[in-house]
């Protein structure tokens, strides 16, 4: 079976700090995608940062970047320079069409 | 607009009534997808199409749950005889092609279902 643990309910930090979230998964395939999703309280899920299993080489999308460790199963999320819009759920999926999620992340940026 | 819609954003049904939730994809968009998040949850896979027929639909929790594409763009998931339990956020993806490629998912606002 696939799964997908997010560790961290919660979490808060200061406006303009550096937030890491964790994601582990685990699968019996070998090639797939990673997703970081973004789900504030208007429900749309927006993405925001999308890593191929194939590439060694982290995905980064401006204060978004992430560490892709292959053999750990592990795709953590790693936002610089928090600002206020940055608050809310997170959520990390993998798979093909048929994609994973976690149980989300809920961070709060404190002004 | 350019996005994922769904219609309606809420539903309120009674239980064992009929309800159709419909999704407009991301026009020229060969894949759609159902997911449904409960409260605190993330979402769950329900079905995909790949144009009109389904080529994954083994996240249907029971025969109550049907989705169809007829044309190959708007979808429409069917639910018989609701339960209590089917209360739940439903959304919507599509995708330009979703067939392993690296084509991302983008989702829709999705439709808040309570059954009463």
């Amino acid at each position: 079976a696939q799964t997908v643990t997010q560790s961290q309910p919660e979490m808060s930090v200061q406006e303009a700090e550096t937030v890491t979230l964790s994601c582990t998964y685990d699968t019996s395939e070998s090639n797939y995608y990673l997703f970081w999703y973004k789900q504030p309280p208007s429900r749309q899920m927006i993405l925001v940062i999308r890593q191929e299993a194939y590439k060694q080489q982290n995905a980064t999308e401006n204060r978004f970047s992430v560490n892709f460790q292959k053999a750990a199963k592990s795709f953590s999320l790693k936002i610089s320079d928090s600002q206020l819009g940055d608050t809310a759920m997170y959520f990390c999926a993998f798979g093909n069409e048929k994609l994973t999620f976690g149980t989300g992340t809920r961070l709060t940026i404190i002004p | 607009g350019a996005g994922v819609s769904q219609t309606p954003s809420n539903k309120v049904t009674e239980k064992g009534k009929y309800v159709e939730l419909r999704c407009d994809p991301i026009s020229g968009h060969t894949a759609l997808y159902w997911y449904r998040q409960s409260l605190g949850q993330g979402p769950e896979f329900l079905i995909y199409f790949q144009g009109t027929g389904a080529a994954d639909d083994s996240g249907l929790p029971n025969d109550r749950f049907f989705a169809v594409r007829p044309e190959g763009s708007v979808s429409t998931l069917k639910i018989q005889r609701t339960e209590r339990g089917d209360s739940a956020v439903y959304l919507c993806a599509s995708s330009f092609v979703g067939t392993g490629s690296s084509d991302t998912q983008y989702f829709g606002p999705g439709t808040r279902l309570t059954v009463l």
